[in-house]
């Protein structure tokens, strides 16, 4: 079956320090790929999506480029706010499996001051 | 802010008993997910919907949840008989398009079951 997998559970960076959260997939077909951040109390935001080798997605500052060779969908951010700790989840929607969100394991980002 | 709407926020129960959460999605979203995220971050897709009809569901072996997105009216889902193994974020999400739309997410209704 379909899987993502996020190398880093936790990451904890001081402010205006560079972000990448590393993202890999597996799938049959050719998914569509997504970026989420959770808040506390909240469901998950959609930050971006892409869908098709070598298209960059991006939002907020953050952005991570559909590399189908590696199977992977980094998320990178130049310089990380306090206001961006929360979790982050990488997904994929695969139509074979009727576009269901398969989420990797997120990523806890912590931004001290 | 979520434009999904999820009520209620919290939900207790006790093990046996049954527990119903309801699901406003965005309007003009014909497609409803539901998904449960456990203590460990996990998600587990349970069920969609377009329009009333249902698109996939994971094979509920234990028979326990059934879900429905009747017209005019809130979409749902029930736990039929409570386990703590139940206790989780129930998370519903609306799109426009089955075919790799973004999923749009509401606040979720939190279950435990005692």
């Amino acid at each position: 079956g379909d899987s993502v997998t996020q190398t880093e559970g936790q990451v904890a960076l001081s402010e205006e320090d560079f972000l990448t959260i590393h993202c890999n997939y597996s799938a049959s077909g050719y998914p569509a790929l997504f970026w989420y951040v959770q808040y506390p109390g909240e469901g998950p935001q959609f930050l971006f999506r892409a869908s098709r080798d070598k298209e960059k997605g991006s939002s907020r500052g953050f952005e991570a480029t559909y590399d189908k060779g590696t199977t992977s969908f980094h998320l990178r951010k130049a310089s990380v706010q306090e206001s961006d700790s929360a979790v982050y989840y990488c997904a994929l929607a695969n139509n074979n499996a009727g576009a269901k969100l398969t989420f990797g394991g997120g990523t806890r980002l912590t931004v001290r001051p | 802010n979520s434009k999904v709407i999820q009520t209620p926020r919290y939900l207790v129960k006790g093990q046996g008993q049954k527990a119903k959460m309801r699901c406003i999605p965005e309007k003009g979203h014909p497609v409803v997910f539901w998904y449960q995220q456990n203590k460990n971050n996990e998600f587990k897709f349970l069920i969609n919907f377009q329009n009333q009809e249902v698109l996939q569901q994971i094979d509920m072996t234990e028979k326990r949840f059934s879900a429905e997105c009747p017209s005019n009216s809130p979409c749902s889902l029930e736990i039929q008989s409570s386990e703590a193994g139940d206790s989780a974020l129930y998370l519903c999400a609306s799109s426009l398009s089955s075919y790799y739309a973004e999923q749009f997410f509401g606040p979720g209704t939190r279950l435990t079951v005692l």
